[in-house]
């Protein structure tokens, strides 16, 4: 059974960095796509990026610039980072496999950017 | 971007009955359309992708139909665990966009 579980802090400040970590069980790094996608509050969700297990990676537009992804297949994690965040990054935070139909989620992690 | 617009916003349904949410997608898509389910505090379930084709395991009272710009997910005989958002994800376009989603409560 794949499980994905979202983890880092809840609280960012304005300026600084975000950044969550997904772990992955009951599935291999490899040969996969692993993603990122977000729901701000009161908002539909925004796809934020995908990495794939060979190392590439793409970001939506409205977000490069601010993010990057990375994977640590030994780990079974895959990471986000997002810099200079403001308070219109605040959001459920979701990881998941596959890219661009995400098969398995996580039940997402909520971030919120206040001083 | 591809705008993704669903409707209703909300939908009042009784449990055994059917709910039909729409979805429309700002340009052709052909067939590149999946359908989400989305509960509070738990991972968000692919349902449907391709428009139609139902994911394995999903039940079959879950149907999806549609292609270009028109779409539409169908749970016929609504079970307790059914109410729920659905959002929609048009996948032909990078980004991928999704739809606000449309509740799904009891009447």
């Amino acid at each position: 059974q794949v499980q994905l579980q979202e983890s880092g802090p809840g609280l960012v400040k304005p300026s600084e960095t975000l950044s969550l970590t997904c772990t992955v069980s009951g599935a291999s790094m490899t040969n996969n796509y692993w993603s990122w996608i977000r729901k701000p509050p009161g908002k539909g969700l925004e796809w934020i990026g995908y990495i794939h297990s060979s190392g590439t990676t793409d970001y939506n537009p409205s977000l490069r610039g601010r993010v990057s992804t990375s994977l640590d297949s030994s780990r079974n994690q895959f990471s986000l980072t997002l810099i200079s965040v403001t308070a219109a990054d605040t959001a459920v935070y979701f990881c998941g496999k596959g890219s661009p139909r995400v098969e398995f989620w996580g039940q997402g992690a909520l971030v919120t950017v206040s001083s | 971007d591809i705008v993704m617009t669903q409707s209703p916003a909300t939908l009042s349904v009784s449990p055994g009955e059917s709910a039909t949410v729409s979805c429309r997608a700002s340009r052709n898509i052909h067939i590149y359309l999946a359908w989400y389910q989305l509960k509070p505090g738990q991972a968000p379930r692919l349902l449907i992708h391709d428009a139609s084709t139902r994911v394995t395991g999903i039940p079959p009272r879950f149907s999806g139909s549609g292609s270009g710009t028109e779409f539409t997910l169908t749970i016929s005989s609504l079970q307790s665990e059914d109410f729920a958002v659905y959002c929609c994800q048009q996948y032909k376009e990078w980004p991928p966009t999704f739809g606000q989603g449309t509740k799904v409560d009891v009447k």
